[in-house]
Formats: structure tokens, C-alpha cells, sequence
């Protein structure tokens, strides 16, 4: 079966500071891969997704990047972190067996002071 | 484009009470629906969707949802709520290239003795 993890699960940066966090999924191969940002009262906001290896579609203009290293990796980054980057961060991946779902990992809570 | 409205950000019912949890969609597509559900400082985990077959959609936990075209809705229901019900429920439509899901803003369910 399955299985997304991602690291950290608790992150407290100040503010100016890089960022990475990474996201695998584990039991197939080839998956498309999402970033997620969810804020308090905002509902979940697709950052980025990847069909494959290197390849990466931004969906806002923002302070981060993304990267996919390797088939089954997937990494958010930040030079110089914002308070306004706090939130959740949520990483699902999807596959061509069953093309319509999403399924999520466990987040990771980033607080920028 | 698509979008989601879910109407009221906080529901409040009596364990063993009806749950109904609002639903509107708008899609230039037919669209594919889902319902998730987070508990705190977890991921998100799929409860049911619809993808063009039956209407009344039979999720996990009890839930079910029917999809109303002419109504352009997808409300969430459970004859009977349990003090375990107590989440957060997120509407998402399927659109767009590379299945990318647009989410509402969520729903918290309370759940009262």
C-alpha cells in the first residue's frame, strides 16, 4: 500500500530565515505530487504540483519554491521566510490507477516569529 | 474556473442529531466531488466522492452525500452524529489540468453531549 510522510511535523523559524521541507511517498511509482498551504479561515491553497521529475507548476506568485529531485520526493523551500508563510503545509499525491484522488500526508505546522 | 462554497463555517449539533454540512459547487466541467474530513493537526482524509456514477454517494464513518445538479450541490449528511464526528469538513471539485482540486473553506463540526 501507500504511504506520503512528511518532515518536519512542527517547524518554528524566525523570520528571514531558509526553509525546507519534504514530503515521500512510498508504494508506487510516478505519482503527480501537491503542495498545500492551509491559514486559519482559508481553506487549503494549492501551491504547486509535478507531474514528474524536475518538472514543476506554480499556482500563486509567492515567496516559495518547489522541487522534485527524485520520483518520489518532493520539496518546499523558502531563501528568507515572511510571517505571512505561517500556516500548515500539506503535501497529497495522485495516481494514473485512479486518476481523481487525492491523498494527503500528515502536514507540517510552520510558525514564522 | 471552479469553486466551492461551503455555507457555515461552524455547525454545532447534539450527539445522535442529524448532520448536514452545506455543499455548493460551480464547474464549467461535470464535475468530480469529494468530502474530506481533519481532525486537529492532522492531514486531510477522504470520506466519499462522486465521479459521475450513482447521486447518493456512500462514504466511511457513516456518511453519505448526494449530488444535486439542478441545485449545483453536494451536502454531507449523517442520520446520527457521535462525539468522533468532531472535524474539520472540507468540499473539493476536480478541475482543471492535472486533476488539481479546488477546496471550500471548510466546515468545523462540533459535536455536543
Amino acid at each position: 500500500s501507500q504511504t506520503i510522510h512528511q518532515w518536519p511535523a512542527t517547524l518554528v523559524q524566525p523570520v528571514g530565515s531558509p526553509l525546507s521541507l519534504e514530503c515521500t511517498v512510498e508504494g508506487t511509482s510516478n505519482p503527480n505530487l501537491y503542495w498545500y498551504r492551509q491559514a486559519a479561515g482559508r481553506g487549503l491553497q494549492l501551491l504547486f504540483y509535478s507531474v514528474g521529475i524536475g518538472q514543476i507548476s506554480s499556482e500563486v506568485p509567492q515567496n516559495l519554491s518547489a522541487s522534485r529531485p527524485q520520483d518520489r520526493q518532493f520539496i518546499l523551500s523558502s531563501k528568507k521566510l515572511l510571517l505571512s508563510d505561517s500556516g500548515f503545509y500539506l503535501c497529497a499525491w495522485r495516481i494514473g490507477v485512479e486518476t481523481d484522488t487525492q491523498y494527503f500526508g500528515p502536514g507540517t505546522r510552520l510558525t514564522v516569529l | 474556473a471552479q469553486s466551492v462554497t461551503q455555507l457555515g463555517s461552524h455547525v454545532s449539533v447534539s450527539e445522535g442529531a442529524l448532520v448536514l454540512l452545506r455543499c455548493n459547487y460551480s464547474s464549467s466541467v461535470p464535475p468530480y466531488l469529494f468530502w474530506y474530513v481533519q481532525y486537529p493537526n492532522q492531514g486531510l482524509q477522504l470520506l466519499l466522492k462522486y465521479t459521475s456514477a450513482a447521486t447518493l454517494v456512500k462514504g466511511i464513518n457513516g456518511f453519505e452525500a448526494e449530488f444535486k445538479k439542478s441545485e449545483t450541490s453536494f451536502h454531507l449528511t449523517k442520520p446520527s452524529a457521535h462525539m468522533s464526528d468532531a472535524a474539520e469538513y472540507f468540499c473539493a471539485v476536480r478541475g482543471g489540468s492535472n486533476y488539481k482540486l479546488t477546496f471550500g473553506k471548510g466546515t468545523l463540526l462540533t459535536v455536543n453531549p
